[in-house]
């Protein structure tokens, strides 16, 4: 079936890179994704990629997908306070028209000063 | 930048109870959605909604549940017989095309059962 896993947690310093990692079990062409969401606030998507690609970068965001262990990842260089959140991944399919969303648990993200 | 609202942002409500979830989505927005996480746990897919009808609903959206476009600007989600374990938040998004990439989400709307 359809599933989708994520580290819980993730705590880095200021001005590091951070990676939070995730892995998907559909092997279909598929969209994945990244969201966002700080406290109290909703869900905002901040990248996607679709499966035939390796690759995405997106100011100080990089995607990267291997396809062939179901691994995408969201880089974050130079993490800012301002970055400190849950980052949600999700992966959207051809059988549902990729309407519709299935998401992992959520990582946390802490960034120190 | 437009914005899906969520109304209210918090509800309790008693075990039984029936409870109204309100989202008013993006006016020019055509496909409305609703999901939903249990604290701790994954969010899920409840229901999608377009031309007013259901377009697709998971296991989770069983017969306790409904959706409506009343008026042509809200989009409400009924639960009419709370349980405990409906306690979650309730999160309402809207795109103007099919597919999850326009999607916008709104804040949620966290409601406890009791």
């Amino acid at each position: 079936g359809e599933d989708v896993e994520q580290s819980l947690f993730l705590s880095v310093r200021e001005g590091d890179s951070s990676v939070i990692n995730c892995t998907y079990t559909d092997s279909s062409s598929t969209y994945l994704y990244w969201y966002k969401q700080e406290p109290g606030a909703g869900l905002q998507l901040l990248t996607y990629i679709f499966s035939n690609m390796d690759m995405k970068q997106d100011q100080r965001l990089t995607v990267l997908l291997n396809k062939k262990d179901k691994h995408l990842s969201l880089r974050i260089a130079d993490t800012q306070t301002g970055d400190s959140a849950i980052y949600f991944c999700a992966e959207s399919y051809l059988n549902s028209g990729y309407s519709t969303l299935t998401f992992g648990k959520g990582t946390m993200l802490l960034v120190s000063p | 930048e437009p914005e899906v609202t969520q109304t209210p942002s918090h509800q309790v409500t008693q075990m039984g109870q029936e409870v109204i979830l309100r989202c008013v989505p993006i006016s020019n927005h055509l496909y409305f959605y609703w999901y939903r996480q249990i604290l701790g746990q994954k969010v899920e897919f409840l229901v999608s909604f377009y031309n007013n009808e259901i377009s697709e609903k998971s296991e989770i959206f069983d017969d306790q549940f409904s959706v409506e476009r009343p008026d042509g600007s809200n989009f409400t989600l009924k639960i009419r017989s709370t349980k405990l374990e409906d306690s979650a938040m309730y999160f309402c998004a809207s795109s103007e095309e099919q597919g999850a990439n326009g999607y916008t989400f709104g804040s949620g709307t966290r409601l406890t059962v009791v």
